[in-house]
């Protein structure tokens, strides 16, 4: 079993459709959990970032994170096109300072 | 926020020959970056640690006299692919920690292409 599961999709949805991506993980020592977006060819980009439970919006993005359930989302609302890309989920026991540890990606596609 | 670059963003280079890339954290010191490695529809593997002042880290099955990694000063981490394969063609991906240590940012990227 690995340590991060993230369902590799594809995920297809019709333009302004509320996208629900998540991720599960079974190290209960992880604290920090990230949300990457990847577009074809260029390097993730940092979405989102929590540290512990709790929920965490921004503009259209919201990232929750349930420790108990070992279980976190990305919720973005009102999708677009320029939403379709690949989602990574990445999480850290403690922080920026430690490696990584992705999830395999979603890949979405907003089409108009 | 945080800004990581790397150069270049795409190289071509002979079998046989070696490629440098370099990773520069732009508003922040970076004491410690990590270098990814990224196939086609598959996730980021994590190849190493590059550490400031120190050797760099590097995980399982990645051998280290052919990516040698420099970490010069707190702002520019290298990572030189030596005697380069068509095997070796790959995107190739550097992140740094905030200097808070939150969270980490990456780069854009740099494709090599080994022919």
């Amino acid at each position: 079993q690995k340590e991060v599961e993230q369902d590799p999709g594809p995920l297809s949805v019709p333009e302004g459709a509320i996208v629900s991506l998540n991720c599960t993980y079974s190290n209960s020592a992880f604290q920090y959990f990230m949300w990457y977006r990847q577009y074809s060819r260029k390097g993730p980009e940092l979405l989102m970032y929590t540290y512990s439970s709790g929920n965490k919006e921004d503009g259209r993005f919201t990232a929750q994170v349930d420790k108990s359930s070992k279980y976190i989302s990305l919720f973005i609302r009102d999708s677009q096109p320029s939403d379709s890309a690949t989602y990574l989920c990445a999480m850290s026991p403690s922080g920026g300072y430690n490696k990584l540890i992705f999830g395999a990606g979603t890949r979405l596609a907003v089409h108009p | 926020g945080a800004v990581v670059s790397q150069h270049p963003s795409w190289v071509i280079c002979k079998s046989g020959t070696s490629v440098k890339i370099e990773c520069r954290s732009l508003d922040f010191q970076a004491t410690t970056m990590f270098w990814y490695r990224q196939f086609p529809k598959q996730s980021l593997m994590l190849m190493a640690t590059s550490n400031e002042g120190s050797k760099a880290t590097y995980e399982q099955g990645v051998e280290k006299d052919k990516f040698l990694i420099n970490h010069a000063s707190l702002t520019l981490s290298t990572l030189t692919v030596t005697s380069a394969h068509p095997e070796d063609s790959s995107f190739y991906i550097c992140s740094a920690p905030d200097s808070l240590g939150n969270t980490i940012y990456f780069g854009e990227g740099s494709w090599l292409t080994v022919v």
